[in-house]
């Protein structure tokens, strides 16, 4: 069966970075790609961004643009999510999500397997 | 501010039948199809319905998806108390060289 697990809960201090990380089981890893998606406390969800698993092409949204990166690890079919330069605000729940394909643009926000998720909290 | 528009809240009694709804614009729903969620505290969100109306499997057909023109809907028919939660409707965006959007979620509760 289809899995997303993600990695634990981190805490972190403002400035600082974090890489969260999603292993994908269970499909052929590079036919889909991986979406990432946050809630923060008491927010509604936030696309942060997507990567292919094909070739590597990422879009990130506006809103972290330049201080995220996803990158992803073909021979373990992991992605991982670092965001740097940590504020606050960053504060959040982090998922990960398989997406429809490894197609770009990715159009279609299909998210039909989800990670367990992995909360961030950023004190300063 | 979302680029979605839903109703933070909505209320119903069991059995009855509920609409959200989700405004958007030409840039996202007007030209795109349009995803529904649904978030219960402390787990993933679940995929409700997928481009405009389709059921994934396993999703009761109490659900039920709709769009049109800049505007989309999800109705809940036969309301249970197990459908209390959050739902987000979503979409692509083409401005700003493109990006998923989500609505503001709405908070659906069964009185």
């Amino acid at each position: 069966q289809v899995q997303m697990v993600q990695s634990g809960s981190e805490e972190k201090k403002v400035g600082t970075s974090v890489k969260v990380s999603c292993k994908a089981s269970g499909y052929t890893f590079n036919r889909f790609g991986v979406h990432w998606v946050r809630q923060a406390p008491g927010q509604g969800l936030e696309w942060m961004g997507w990567i292919s698993t094909y070739n590597g092409n990422t879009i990130y949204a506006q809103k972290v643009q330049g201080r995220v990166t996803m990158t992803t690890d073909t021979s373990t079919d992991t992605a991982y999510m670092e965001l740097r330069s940590l504020r606050s605000d960053d504060t959040a729940v982090y998922y990960c999500a398989r997406g429809d394909s490894s197609s770009w643009p990715p159009v279609h926000p299909l998210f039909d397997y989800w990670g367990q998720g992995t909360l961030v909290t950023v004190s300063s | 501010q979302s680029v979605l528009t839903q109703p933070p809240s909505l209320s119903g009694t069991p059995g009855q039948r509920v609409t959200i709804s989700c405004s958007g614009s030409t840039s996202n729903i007007g030209s795109y199809l349009v995803y529904w969620y649904q978030h219960l505290p402390g787990t993933a969100p679940k995929l409700l319905i997928s481009k405009n109306n389709q059921r994934p499997s396993g999703v009761p057909d109490r659900f039920s998806g709709s769009k049109s023109g800049t505007s989309a809907s999800l109705a809940i028919s036969g309301l249970r108390s197990e459908d209390e939660a959050h739902y987000y409707c979503a979409a692509w965006d083409d401005s700003l060289s493109g990006q998923v959007v989500f609505g503001g979620g709405t908070k659906l509760t069964v009185l």
